[in-house]
């Protein structure tokens, strides 16, 4: 069975302070690997897609890495807007199903 | 930008009333999703579509059902409302391609209460 886990589940930061997200997984037949970024009451939002291992992708203050049995989501100089949960996500099938992890809680602080 | 739009961002029903939840998107995509997520569990998939008329159960789909009369729009029925049922419904919608690009894009959710 395919599975996403995700950690730590929760990180506090202070402004500034680096660090990194880890979503290990286990499926057969990796057709992607996504993060997602959720604000409190709303939808996720997409960030990154990464395809094989060794693929790193940025966007501005984050970084995603990829290896071929996890991948690691960078938060580089944090400010108090990067506070949210971080969704990480695999797809195993070519129908765009998603597995989920339960995400990690950012909260930075200033 | 892809819009997905939820009819509702908040809804309270009564144990085994017959609720209808919409989603619409507006970019022509083939694929469209439904999710509930509980905190700890992430997001879970309940039902899903890649054509008009044409759905799949998902890992919960007990105790719901999916309409999907038009390729835009996409809605979960939840037949007889139950305390379980109480969550944050996300809808989402992506592009049917062979490859692996397969990015799904949410609507804001609607948080159901039912009582």
């Amino acid at each position: 069975e395919d599975q996403v886990t995700q950690s730590p589940e929760a990180l506090r930061l202070q402004e500034g302070e680096s660090s990194s997200l880890n979503c290990s997984y286990t499926v057969s037949g990796l057709r992607g690997l996504f993060w997602y970024r959720q604000d409190p009451g709303k939808g996720p939002e997409f960030l990154f897609t990464l395809y094989s291992a060794g693929e790193e992708k940025e966007k501005e203050r984050l970084k995603a890495t990829l290896t071929k049995k996890e991948s690691f989501l960078h938060i580089t100089a944090p400010k108090p807007e990067d506070s949210a949960t971080y969704l990480c996500a695999v797809q195993a099938d070519s129908w765009g199903k998603l597995q989920f992890g339960a995400g990690t809680q950012v909260v930075v602080t200033p | 930008d892809v819009k997905v739009t939820q009819s509702s961002r908040y809804l309270v029903k009564r144990t085994g009333e017959k609720v209808f939840l919409e989603c619409v998107q507006d970019m022509d995509h083939e694929n469209m999703f439904w999710y509930r997520q509980d905190p700890g569990l992430g997001l879970r998939l309940i039902y899903f579509s890649y054509d008009v008329k044409m759905k799949e159960k998902g890992d919960i789909p007990e105790g719901y059902s999916v309409s999907r009369e038009k390729k835009e729009r996409f809605s979960l029925i939840l037949e007889s409302a139950s305390t379980n049922q109480t969550s944050m419904y996300l809808c989402a919608s992506s592009d049917l391609t062979g490859t692996a690009l397969n990015i799904q894009y949410f609507g804001a959710g609607t948080r159901l209460s039912v009582l």
